[in-house]
């Protein structure tokens, strides 16, 4: 079962930020919140991921709480071509017999309006 | 760099056939998984080929079965189909399986029709 919990839609208006927040109240030590979409009909993206620090880059910034139990993905400015299924993920990173599978749960279907 | 590609792109098969789906992976990757996704649901896991050795498995009979190649593309194969197979099957290949930094890139699917 994944380990996060989403909304299942939210809407945005183009050209203003999205943050889609995620709840993942069980995250060990040794996790990382992984951030993956996918647009309809494509594969998976990844997006950003991150253990306890923020992280930024090109495509977004991920916002992580102190206690480390929901985050939040920020999208500075969203286009159209943004609308997809958001997934978070979180995912043990190290270990000898770790496959780093990714259980993915319902995501976020964020829908960029005009 | 290429990415990941995998073909056919659409399959019509019928219950009880066996069916083949190919992956190639991103250049330089050596681990490829193998992930089932229903309509409307988030992809699961099915397997996954590290080095040409299967290095973990979902929750999936063993009617589904992959091997991978010396050149790192890999195959997954189904046998005696059933209705419920049909989905979009995704590969991902990473460079070595775990790690912070081994993000998985994933193909655009292939769309499998079981009739």
């Amino acid at each position: 079962d994944a380990k996060t919990t989403q909304p299942p839609s939210m809407d945005c208006a183009e050209g203003r930020a999205a943050n889609l927040p995620c709840n993942h109240s069980t995250i060990s030590g040794n996790e990382y919140v992984y951030w993956y979409r996918q647009i309809h009909s494509q594969g998976p993206q990844y997006i950003i991921h991150g253990l306890k620090n923020n992280e930024t880059n090109e495509m977004a910034s991920l916002i992580i709480t102190e206690d480390r139990k929901s985050s939040t993905l920020i999208l500075p400015h969203a286009t159209l071509r943004d609308t997809a299924v958001y997934y978070c993920i979180v995912r043990v990173a190290h270990g000898s017999s770790n496959t780093g599978k990714l259980i993915f749960g319902q995501g976020t279907t964020l829908q960029v309006k005009p | 760099e290429t990415g990941v590609t995998q073909s056919p792109t659409h399959l019509i098969k019928t219950r009880g056939q066996q069916v083949t789906l190919r992956c190639s992976s991103q250049s330089g990757h050596n681990t490829v998984s193998w992930y089932q996704q229903a309509l409307g649901q988030g992809p699961q896991f099915i397997f996954q080929y590290y080095r040409e050795e299967e290095n973990g498995r979902g929750n999936f009979p063993p009617r589904f079965s992959g091997l991978q190649f010396p050149n790192y593309s890999s195959e997954l194969n189904v046998n005696a189909l059933e209705l419920d197979d049909s989905a979009l099957y995704l590969c991902a290949s990473s460079l070595d399986p775990a790690g912070s930094y081994n993000e998985q890139f994933f193909g655009p699917g292939t769309r499998l029709t079981v009739l």
